[in-house]
């Protein structure tokens, strides 16, 4: 059985500064794990995926993540906050054809 | 490229009554998954179709079935409409089954049942 835990419905940062979404999963398998950007009234866009090759993956604009396994994590950051990063972010795990989804943590960037 | 769309944008219904949404995955996909996104939470997976067969399913009831076409689009039909049903759904395509394989979403469409 495979779940995700994101901690934290809402995070609240100021425009440059540090952004930390926090993911926590759970899987029986080899995990892949995956962190998606939702802006209002559209679909979900993937930012980054882990697939069992680099532990530090980076994405599309200027997001990253770590898998630690020993932690079950799989935390989002970016160093400086832009007023466009303002969205709700999804953590997501897979472990084979079925993909499971945390609540979501939506990101307030203040100016 | 066109990517992934789906149709209607929006729909209204009355309780008891059936909906159809239709997708279309991104050019080269043959992968579809749906999910529904209720409001203020994450996309719950519904199934997913593959070869035109269902390959796995969620937590969801036989009210909502599918159907997935040799052009590789795809349809979700829920039946016996209930007030909860009401969300956002979501299509996504991917060129194969694995789980390691990019999702690629649909803007979705918005289900209102009253």
């Amino acid at each position: 059985a495979q779940s995700v835990t994101q901690l934290g419905s809402h995070v609240s940062v100021s425009e440059g500064a540090l952004v930390l979404l926090r993911c926590n999963y759970s899987s029986s398998v080899p995990p892949y794990l995956f962190w998606y950007v939702q802006y209002p009234n559209q679909g979900l866009q993937l930012l980054l995926k882990y697939t069992s090759a680099a532990t530090l993956v980076k994405g599309i604009n200027g997001f990253e993540a770590e898998f630690k396994k020993s932690e079950t994590s799989f935390h989002l950051t970016k160093p400086s906050a832009h007023m466009s990063d303002a969205a709700e972010y999804f953590c997501a795990v897979s472990g084979g054809f079925k993909t499971i989804f945390g609540a979501g943590t939506r990101l307030f960037v203040k100016a | 490229d066109a990517g992934v769309t789906q149709s209607p944008t929006h729909l209204i219904k009355t309780r008891g009554q059936q909906v159809t949404l239709r997708c279309s995955p991104k050019s080269g996909h043959d992968t579809v998954s749906w999910y529904q996104q209720a409001l203020g939470q994450g996309p719950q997976f519904i199934f997913q179709y593959y070869e035109e067969e269902e390959r796995q399913r969620g937590n969801f009831p036989d009210r909502f079935s599918g159907h997935q076409f040799p052009n590789y689009s795809s349809e979700l039909n829920v039946n016996a409409l209930l007030l909860g049903d009401s969300a956002l759904y979501l299509c996504a395509s991917s060129p194969e089954a694995g789980g390691a394989e990019t999702q690629y979403f649909g803007p979705g469409t918005r289900l209102l049942v009253l």
